[in-house]
């Protein structure tokens, strides 16, 4: 099955500062790759999507690249605040067998912004 | 307001004794899922169901059973609980086929402390 492994697992970064999540994903057919971010004893949002078919993604200051070659896809905040305080994490996308298509999550990062 | 519940939020049980969280949504969405979340490790599906009757394993699914006799409700049943089962659990729906979705909802979560 996918495997999704995603670095670093903490990072803090001073306000205003970039922070950059890695994730690299094992199967080549997977097409879609959303990120979630998890605020403390929250449940999961989605925050940014990116389909295979697209190198890059942008909305306001989260963009997400995407490397099909290399197998792997980024987080990019910038101008980073306090309140993107959170656990983010990537996941993987890929059609199983019976039509459904089925998502692997890494296993987070826990940002810290620090004023 | 479209969104998923689930019951209880809370719960300690001990080893052995039948429980059963429930979800539901008001979206009248096809597919549901059941995530376990641990730290270090992510979510990680334990099942999912692409509609009525239709109900498949995901990575996680030992010692779990799930039910989807209605569109809206997907419980998830622990026969003989563990205290490996001490996990946060969250209930998600979509409209579109498992993570391809930028309408993928997840519920508020349930903590189970198995003792």
């Amino acid at each position: 099955g996918e495997n999704v492994e995603q670095h670093p697992s903490t990072l803090s970064v001073q306000e205003g500062d970039s922070a950059v999540i890695k994730c690299t994903y094992s199967d080549s057919a997977s097409n879609y790759f959303p990120w979630y971010k998890q605020e403390l004893g929250k449940r999961p949002q989605l925050i940014i999507d990116i389909r295979s078919n697209v190198g890059e993604k942008k909305d306001q200051r989260i963009a997400v690249t995407l490397n099909k070659t290399a197998k792997h896809f980024s987080l990019h905040i910038t101008e980073t605040q306090p309140e993107d305080s959170a656990v983010y994490f990537c996941a993987a996308s890929i059609m199983d067998s019976g039509g459904y298509q089925k998502v692997t999550f890494g296993t987070g990062t826990k940002l810290q912004v620090i004023p | 307001e479209a969104q998923v519940t689930q019951n209880p939020r809370y719960l300690i049980t001990v080893t052995g004794k039948k429980l059963t969280v429930t979800c539901s949504q008001n979206m009248n969405h096809e597919y549901m899922s059941w995530y376990r979340q641990d730290p270090g490790l992510g979510l990680r599906q334990i099942y999912y169901s692409m509609n009525v009757e239709a109900t498949d394993k995901g990575d996680v699914p030992e010692g779990y059973k799930v039910s989807r006799k209605e569109k809206r409700n997907f419980p998830l049943i622990l026969e003989s609980p563990s205290p490996n089962q001490t996990s946060l659990y969250f209930c998600a729906s979509s409209s579109l086929p498992g993570g391809l979705s930028d309408t993928q909802y997840f519920g508020p979560g349930t903590r189970l402390t198995v003792l």
